[in-house]
């Protein structure tokens, strides 16, 4: 059972436009999520966070919205460039009091393609 | 530099020849893993660690084992290998709660 989807393989888009790449989690008990970005022959690296408590994070070119009612949030690249071409994944966890593993659940990855 | 480092970066290796793909972190992490990576299926959870001499299943934990002798250090161990276990995998490390987790560079297993 996928508890964290992302739902597009891929998305391509010209540069100096928006990116949007989106995600949906059943668990309603995640109050943690995270963008991580990915290059080919390398490992992911972490992108930008939010916590429940907010609906919104920026920084720099990058914003992730997220809407609790829906399980929902998405990641907003602007603008997008060619070296943001990459595999972005997003990930869940959920805090658990003093045995809280802090464990990352994770999507399954979109694919961005910037075209210059 | 904060890194978590993992070893070799690629393996080849043949069926049922056991193997150890090593992982070691320098920021004192508590917390460490094991995810491996296969097309459609994102980043799964074979294996985690809460601290030294602490460690329980993740979500596909069949066919490895870890061991946590030493807060910097994690290994993956595939004693009897298949070729169902070629993956790409990457060994992380976070602090307990929520924050994010380091990655290391990954190992391309190829069993044959």
């Amino acid at each position: 059972d996928q508890q964290v989807k992302q739902n597009s393989p891929s998305l391509s888009v010209q540069e100096g436009r928006i990116s949007i790449l989106n995600c949906d989690y059943t668990n309603s008990m995640f109050d943690y999520f995270l963008w991580y970005k990915k290059y080919p022959a390398e490992g992911p690296t972490f992108l930008i966070s939010i916590s429940s408590i907010k609906d919104k994070n920026e920084d720099g070119r990058f914003t992730v919205f997220l809407n609790k009612s829906a399980k929902h949030l998405s990641l907003h690249i602007v603008p997008s460039q060619p070296g943001d071409s990459a595999v972005y994944f997003c990930a869940a966890s959920a805090f658990e009091g003093s045995s809280n593993t802090g464990k990352l659940i994770f999507g399954q990855g979109t694919t961005l393609q910037v075209k210059p | 530099e904060a890194q978590v480092t993992q070893n070799p970066r690629y393996l080849i290796t043949v069926t049922g020849k056991k193997l150890t793909v090593t992982c070691s972190q320098n920021m004192n992490h508590e917390y460490m893993s094991w995810y491996r990576q296969d097309p459609g299926l994102g980043l799964r959870q074979i294996y985690y660690s809460m601290n030294v001499e602490v460690t329980d299943k993740g979500d596909v934990p069949e066919g490895y084992k870890v061991s946590r002798k030493e807060k910097r250090n994690f290994p993956l161990i595939l004693e009897s290998p298949s070729p169902n276990q070629t993956s790409l995998y990457f060994c992380a490390s976070k602090n307990r709660g929520n924050t994010e987790a380091f990655f290391g560079q990954g190992t391309r297993l190829t069993v044959v």
